[in-house]
Protein backbone atom coordinates (compact mmCIF):
# COMPACT_ATOMS: atom_id res chain seq x y z
CA UNK A 1 0.00 0.00 0.00
CA UNK A 2 1.20 3.53 -1.02
CA UNK A 3 1.82 5.24 2.67
CA UNK A 4 0.62 9.01 2.19
CA UNK A 5 2.91 11.04 5.25
CA UNK A 6 1.68 15.00 5.73
CA UNK A 7 3.45 17.75 7.60
CA UNK A 8 3.19 19.11 9.27
CA UNK A 9 0.58 18.02 11.86
CA UNK A 10 -1.03 21.66 12.50
CA UNK A 11 -0.36 24.70 11.39
CA UNK A 12 -1.46 28.17 13.00
CA UNK A 13 -1.28 31.08 10.99
CA UNK A 14 -3.35 34.28 10.95
CA UNK A 15 -5.69 35.48 7.94
CA UNK A 16 -3.63 36.95 4.87
CA UNK A 17 -0.54 34.68 5.69
CA UNK A 18 0.43 31.77 2.98
CA UNK A 19 0.06 28.72 4.20
CA UNK A 20 1.92 25.47 2.26
CA UNK A 21 1.28 21.80 3.35
CA UNK A 22 3.14 18.89 2.48
CA UNK A 23 2.44 15.83 1.18
CA UNK A 24 4.95 12.91 0.93
CA UNK A 25 4.34 9.49 -0.75
CA UNK A 26 5.88 6.32 0.40
CA UNK A 27 6.94 5.35 -3.73
CA UNK A 28 6.25 7.54 -6.82
CA UNK A 29 2.37 8.33 -8.06
CA UNK A 30 1.75 7.28 -11.14
CA UNK A 31 0.51 10.09 -13.72
CA UNK A 32 0.42 12.57 -10.83
CA UNK A 33 -2.67 10.75 -9.22
CA UNK A 34 -2.76 13.01 -6.39
CA UNK A 35 -5.39 15.11 -4.65
CA UNK A 36 -5.78 17.22 -1.83
CA UNK A 37 -9.47 17.60 0.04
CA UNK A 38 -10.43 20.05 2.54
CA UNK A 39 -12.79 18.82 6.10
CA UNK A 40 -14.60 21.05 7.71
CA UNK A 41 -16.23 20.05 11.00
CA UNK A 42 -19.11 17.85 10.66
CA UNK A 43 -19.22 17.70 7.09
CA UNK A 44 -18.27 16.16 4.27
CA UNK A 45 -14.77 16.80 2.90
CA UNK A 46 -14.35 18.92 -0.24
CA UNK A 47 -12.08 18.20 -3.15
CA UNK A 48 -9.35 20.76 -3.90
CA UNK A 49 -7.16 19.94 -6.28
CA UNK A 50 -6.66 17.37 -8.61
CA UNK A 51 -4.05 15.61 -11.00
CA UNK A 52 -1.79 17.27 -8.38
CA UNK A 53 -2.02 20.79 -9.69
CA UNK A 54 -5.55 21.24 -11.15
CA UNK A 55 -7.89 22.84 -9.22
CA UNK A 56 -11.79 21.33 -9.13
CA UNK A 57 -14.37 23.44 -10.55
CA UNK A 58 -15.38 26.31 -8.28
CA UNK A 59 -12.06 26.46 -5.99
CA UNK A 60 -10.31 30.09 -6.07
CA UNK A 61 -7.23 30.97 -6.99
CA UNK A 62 -5.59 31.19 -3.98
CA UNK A 63 -5.65 27.38 -3.92
CA UNK A 64 -2.84 25.70 -5.87
CA UNK A 65 -0.65 22.19 -5.59
CA UNK A 66 2.39 21.33 -6.98
CA UNK A 67 4.67 18.27 -7.01
CA UNK A 68 5.66 14.83 -8.60
CA UNK A 69 6.96 11.76 -8.03
CA UNK A 70 6.91 11.47 -4.04
CA UNK A 71 6.91 14.87 -3.02
CA UNK A 72 3.52 17.46 -3.33
CA UNK A 73 2.28 20.55 -1.86
CA UNK A 74 -0.98 21.93 -1.32
CA UNK A 75 0.01 26.13 -1.19
CA UNK A 76 -3.26 29.16 0.19
CA UNK A 77 -1.60 32.29 -0.78
CA UNK A 78 -3.49 34.46 0.91
CA UNK A 79 -5.71 32.72 3.83
CA UNK A 80 -9.16 34.05 4.27
CA UNK A 81 -10.92 33.08 7.71
CA UNK A 82 -12.99 30.00 6.04
CA UNK A 83 -10.22 28.16 4.66
CA UNK A 84 -9.38 26.44 8.80
CA UNK A 85 -10.08 23.42 8.59
CA UNK A 86 -8.51 19.99 8.01
CA UNK A 87 -6.59 19.49 4.81
CA UNK A 88 -5.97 15.78 3.62
CA UNK A 89 -4.00 14.34 0.66
CA UNK A 90 -4.92 11.28 -1.64
CA UNK A 91 -3.56 9.26 -4.15
CA UNK A 92 -6.00 7.38 -6.79
CA UNK A 93 -3.87 5.95 -9.15
CA UNK A 94 -3.23 2.77 -6.80
CA UNK A 95 -5.44 -0.02 -5.12
CA UNK A 96 -6.43 0.63 -2.21
CA UNK A 97 -6.97 4.43 -2.68
CA UNK A 98 -4.82 6.00 0.37
CA UNK A 99 -5.14 9.34 2.27
CA UNK A 100 -2.71 11.38 4.29
CA UNK A 101 -3.64 12.01 7.96
CA UNK A 102 -4.29 15.29 7.69
CA UNK A 103 -3.04 18.35 8.32
CA UNK A 104 -5.15 21.02 10.35
CA UNK A 105 -5.13 24.54 9.67
CA UNK A 106 -5.79 26.47 12.51
CA UNK A 107 -6.38 30.34 13.51
CA UNK A 108 -3.28 31.86 15.23
CA UNK B 1 -25.26 16.54 -8.91
CA UNK B 2 -26.07 14.94 -5.20
CA UNK B 3 -25.26 12.09 -3.24
CA UNK B 4 -27.65 11.52 -0.62
CA UNK B 5 -27.19 9.06 1.93
CA UNK B 6 -29.34 6.91 4.50
CA UNK B 7 -29.77 7.87 8.03
CA UNK B 8 -27.90 7.51 11.47
CA UNK B 9 -27.63 3.37 12.49
CA UNK B 10 -27.07 2.26 15.87
CA UNK B 11 -26.02 -1.88 16.03
CA UNK B 12 -24.75 -4.05 18.23
CA UNK B 13 -21.62 -6.07 18.17
CA UNK B 14 -21.38 -8.89 16.01
CA UNK B 15 -24.56 -7.21 13.76
CA UNK B 16 -24.82 -6.00 9.93
CA UNK B 17 -25.37 -2.67 9.06
CA UNK B 18 -26.30 -1.35 5.78
CA UNK B 19 -26.16 2.21 3.83
CA UNK B 20 -27.36 3.57 1.38
CA UNK B 21 -26.55 6.16 -1.31
CA UNK B 22 -29.16 7.97 -3.35
CA UNK B 23 -27.24 9.41 -6.54
CA UNK B 24 -29.10 12.48 -8.96
CA UNK B 25 -28.35 15.05 -11.11
CA UNK B 26 -26.14 12.79 -13.78
CA UNK B 27 -26.43 9.20 -15.02
CA UNK B 28 -26.12 6.66 -11.97
CA UNK B 29 -24.09 3.85 -14.35
CA UNK B 30 -21.69 6.36 -15.88
CA UNK B 31 -19.66 6.94 -12.99
CA UNK B 32 -17.48 5.35 -9.97
CA UNK B 33 -18.82 5.42 -6.69
CA UNK B 34 -16.73 4.84 -3.62
CA UNK B 35 -16.51 4.38 -0.09
CA UNK B 36 -14.99 5.61 2.66
CA UNK B 37 -15.18 5.83 6.25
CA UNK B 38 -13.74 8.10 8.98
CA UNK B 39 -13.63 7.14 12.91
CA UNK B 40 -14.25 10.13 15.65
CA UNK B 41 -11.57 12.14 15.15
CA UNK B 42 -9.76 10.25 12.82
CA UNK B 43 -8.35 10.30 8.95
CA UNK B 44 -9.89 9.12 5.93
CA UNK B 45 -10.16 5.39 5.18
CA UNK B 46 -10.88 4.45 2.05
CA UNK B 47 -12.95 0.95 2.08
CA UNK B 48 -14.06 0.07 -1.38
CA UNK B 49 -15.68 1.19 -4.85
CA UNK B 50 -18.36 -0.16 -7.63
CA UNK B 51 -18.79 0.05 -10.77
CA UNK B 52 -22.42 0.62 -11.38
CA UNK B 53 -22.67 -0.38 -15.19
CA UNK B 54 -22.01 -3.99 -14.43
CA UNK B 55 -21.63 -4.20 -10.70
CA UNK B 56 -17.87 -4.66 -10.90
CA UNK B 57 -16.45 -4.30 -7.09
CA UNK B 58 -13.43 -3.68 -5.39
CA UNK B 59 -12.60 -3.69 -1.91
CA UNK B 60 -9.36 -2.98 0.67
CA UNK B 61 -7.51 -5.95 1.96
CA UNK B 62 -8.97 -5.10 5.32
CA UNK B 63 -12.12 -4.96 4.94
CA UNK B 64 -12.45 -8.26 2.54
CA UNK B 65 -15.40 -10.67 3.70
CA UNK B 66 -16.86 -8.29 5.76
CA UNK B 67 -17.95 -5.37 3.23
CA UNK B 68 -20.76 -6.04 0.12
CA UNK B 69 -21.02 -3.42 -2.08
CA UNK B 70 -24.08 -3.51 -4.69
CA UNK B 71 -26.15 -1.42 -6.93
CA UNK B 72 -29.66 -0.83 -8.12
CA UNK B 73 -29.21 1.02 -10.82
CA UNK B 74 -33.42 1.21 -11.50
CA UNK B 75 -33.11 3.44 -8.27
CA UNK B 76 -29.55 4.80 -8.82
CA UNK B 77 -28.45 3.82 -5.59
CA UNK B 78 -25.74 2.35 -4.05
CA UNK B 79 -25.34 -0.11 -0.86
CA UNK B 80 -22.40 -0.51 1.53
CA UNK B 81 -23.07 -3.34 4.21
CA UNK B 82 -20.69 -4.05 6.72
CA UNK B 83 -21.06 -7.35 9.14
CA UNK B 84 -19.92 -8.75 12.01
CA UNK B 85 -19.79 -5.12 13.59
CA UNK B 86 -17.17 -4.18 16.17
CA UNK B 87 -16.85 -1.70 18.27
CA UNK B 88 -14.09 0.01 15.98
CA UNK B 89 -15.85 0.57 13.22
CA UNK B 90 -18.14 3.07 15.15
CA UNK B 91 -17.70 6.22 12.90
CA UNK B 92 -18.95 8.20 9.58
CA UNK B 93 -19.30 6.02 6.24
CA UNK B 94 -19.23 8.62 3.23
CA UNK B 95 -20.42 7.32 -0.39
CA UNK B 96 -17.70 9.76 -2.74
CA UNK B 97 -18.53 9.74 -6.77
CA UNK B 98 -15.22 9.37 -9.05
CA UNK B 99 -14.35 8.97 -12.54
CA UNK B 100 -16.46 7.71 -15.42
CA UNK B 101 -16.14 4.19 -16.00
CA UNK B 102 -13.44 3.30 -18.35
CA UNK B 103 -11.49 6.05 -18.07
CA UNK B 104 -8.07 7.03 -16.16
CA UNK B 105 -8.41 6.93 -12.51
CA UNK B 106 -10.06 10.57 -10.89
CA UNK B 107 -10.09 11.86 -7.55
CA UNK B 108 -14.12 11.89 -5.58
CA UNK B 109 -15.24 15.01 -6.69
CA UNK B 110 -18.87 14.49 -4.78
CA UNK B 111 -19.47 13.00 -1.79
CA UNK B 112 -22.26 11.85 0.19
CA UNK B 113 -23.13 13.54 3.63
CA UNK B 114 -22.37 11.20 5.58
CA UNK B 115 -23.63 8.14 7.71
CA UNK B 116 -22.86 7.63 11.21
CA UNK B 117 -22.54 4.31 12.57
CA UNK B 118 -22.95 3.85 16.00
CA UNK B 119 -21.39 -0.28 17.40
CA UNK B 120 -22.77 -0.12 21.01
CA UNK B 121 -23.63 -2.83 23.40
Amino acid sequence: DIVLTQSPGTLSLSPGERATLSCRASQSLSSSYLAWYQQKPGQAPRLLIYGASSRATGIPDRFSGSGSGTDFTLTISRLEPEDFAVYYCQQYGSSPRTFGQGTKLEIK
Amino acid sequence: VHLVQSGAEVKKPGASVKVSCKASGYTFTDYYLHWVRQAPGQELEWMGWINPNGGGTNSAQKFQGRVTVTADTSLSTAYMELSSLRYDDTAVYHCARAGRVGSRPSAFDIWGQGTMVTVSS
